[in-house]
């Protein structure tokens, strides 16, 4: 069964602006992780956190985790039209030595110049 | 550069006829996933190697075959595609969790039509 449920479906902001995803899950996790996607390409991770972090940067993204409330965020800052694509959050769960990851159902941003 | 490549990028078969999608890798990692994913879904995970230990995820339709002749190699065989077998296939590699973080490498996928 699906793990993640992300919203907004879809996300249409200026140049400049922040977008923020949400991600919502429903068991125990290790560690969740954000991945993007070009328009028919593979995926790009961007960041993972931890199950024991509550917020991580990595430049213009910010990501916090809520394991309470088993939901996490993305907030891309001064978004660029080259940030379009589609993000997507992924819950890990431990299996033998990997990582199995669950994917969101992902959220299609535009950014217009 | 190390990558994770698909051969080939886009695949057509008709309805019925076996097919095989290839990965390569040049990232020496020992675990290897293949996803399959639907227009506008999510990807969704069909099997994954670690070494030569082979784990198919529970809802894994029969039809979907996988080898890993190798560390570097690792194909997805098709047996009877059908119609609701189109769809964009993805694979991807990690290091053991011992060595790294659990993070996946993604290949540019293979887009499968079936006539």
């Amino acid at each position: 069964s699906q793990q993640g449920e992300e919203d907004p479906q879809a996300l249409s902001i200026q140049e400049g602006e922040n977008a923020t995803m949400n991600c919502s899950y429903k068991t125990s996790i290790n560690n969740l992780q954000w991945y993007r996607q070009n328009s028919g390409r593979g995926l790009v991770h961007l960041i993972l956190i931890r199950s024991n972090e509550r917020e991580k940067h990595s430049g213009r993204l910010r990501v916090t985790l809520d394991t309470s409330k088993k939901s996490s965020s993305l907030l891309i800052t001064a978004s660029r039209a080259a940030d379009t694509a589609s993000y997507f959050c992924a819950t890990a769960g431990r299996s033998y030595n990997t990582d199995k990851l669950i994917f969101g159902t992902g959220t299609r941003l535009q950014v217009f110049p | 550069d190390a990558m994770v490549i698909q051969n080939p990028r886009y695949q057509v078969t008709q309805f019925g006829k076996p097919v095989t999608l290839s990965c390569s890798q040049t990232l020496n990692h020992n675990v290897m996933y293949w996803y399959q994913q639907k227009s506008s879904q999510a990807p969704k995970l069909l099997f994954h190697y670690y070494d030569k230990d082979f784990n198919n995820e529970a809802d894994t339709p029969d039809n979907f075959q996988s080898r890993r002749p190798n560390t570097s190699f690792c194909f997805l065989d098709i047996r009877s595609p059908g119609l609701g077998d189109a769809a964009m296939y993805l694979c991807a590699t990690s290091r053991d969790l011992r060595a790294g973080s659990g993070e996946q490498f993604f290949g540019p996928g293979t887009r499968l039509t079936v006539l």
